[in-house]
């Protein structure tokens, strides 16, 4: 019963493909997150979608596009990968316009580019 | 705009030492305030939060007074153990509530 859940955990693929990362969440929550990891532990916002309406879209590179098919699902494709990506893919979840609410986050997809 | 500092890292510390890592934040309104954990290998966790000027957030032996005339959010453990090696990650959350601003982590290790 796992409140956020990413998949894949890990994934290692070739500079030039195309891969997706798909997140559920069975909290009841209305809005949901993307970040992306550095190296340096640095959590950047990427997207985030409020009743699968995209609200906040930071500067990411088009190659990156969220889907949102429901309110308790974000997915997330990328085109054409590059070295750059290499990083932890973080999803989270929270009850959008209750800011005493937290966020909720999956164990991470890391994604490597050979 | 909104926006948190976290003191930088890394910290070493040794078991059952004092632990203090600084947080100061910018925000319009009235923010609500977190300290999220991050074991390695894992996902962050919500450590404790604080949702008004005064309230102390506390769990597992951490405690954040959120103070306002000082724009301060510190976390603080009297007596840290290894289990306690992390990365921590301060972070408020914007009036609006679903926009969330996060510091950039302050690793801890702690030594036997």
């Amino acid at each position: 019963d796992t409140a956020v859940s990413q998949t894949p955990k890990y994934l290692v693929t070739q500079m030039g493909n195309d891969k997706s990362i798909k997140c559920e969440q069975n909290l009841g929550h209305d809005t949901m997150y993307w970040y992306k990891q550095d190296s340096k532990k640095f959590l950047k916002i990427m997207f985030s979608y409020n009743n699968k309406e995209l609200i906040i879209n930071e500067t990411v590179p088009n190659r990156f596009s969220p889907k949102s098919p429901d309110k308790a699902h974000l997915n997330l494709h990328i085109n054409s990968l590059e070295l750059g990506d290499s990083a932890v893919y973080f999803c989270a979840s929270s009850q959008g316009g209750a800011r005493s609410q937290p966020q909720h986050f999956g164990d991470g997809t890391r994604l490597s580019i050979l | 705009g909104n926006s948190v500092t976290q003191m930088e890292g890394p910290v070493t510390l040794s078991e059952e030492a004092f632990l203090t890592i600084n947080c100061t934040y910018t925000a319009t309104g009235y923010p609500s305030l977190f300290w999220y954990v991050q074991y390695p290998g894992e996902g962050l966790q919500l450590l404790l939060k604080a949702t008004k000027a005064d309230d102390k957030g506390s769990n597992k032996g951490f405690e954040a007074t959120y103070r306002k005339e000082t724009t301060s959010f510190h976390l603080e453990k009297g007596s840290v153990q290894v289990s306690d090696s992390a990365v921590y990650f301060c972070a408020l959350s914007g009036t609006a509530g679903n926009q969330f601003y996060f510091g950039t982590g302050t690793s801890l290790t702690v030594i036997p």
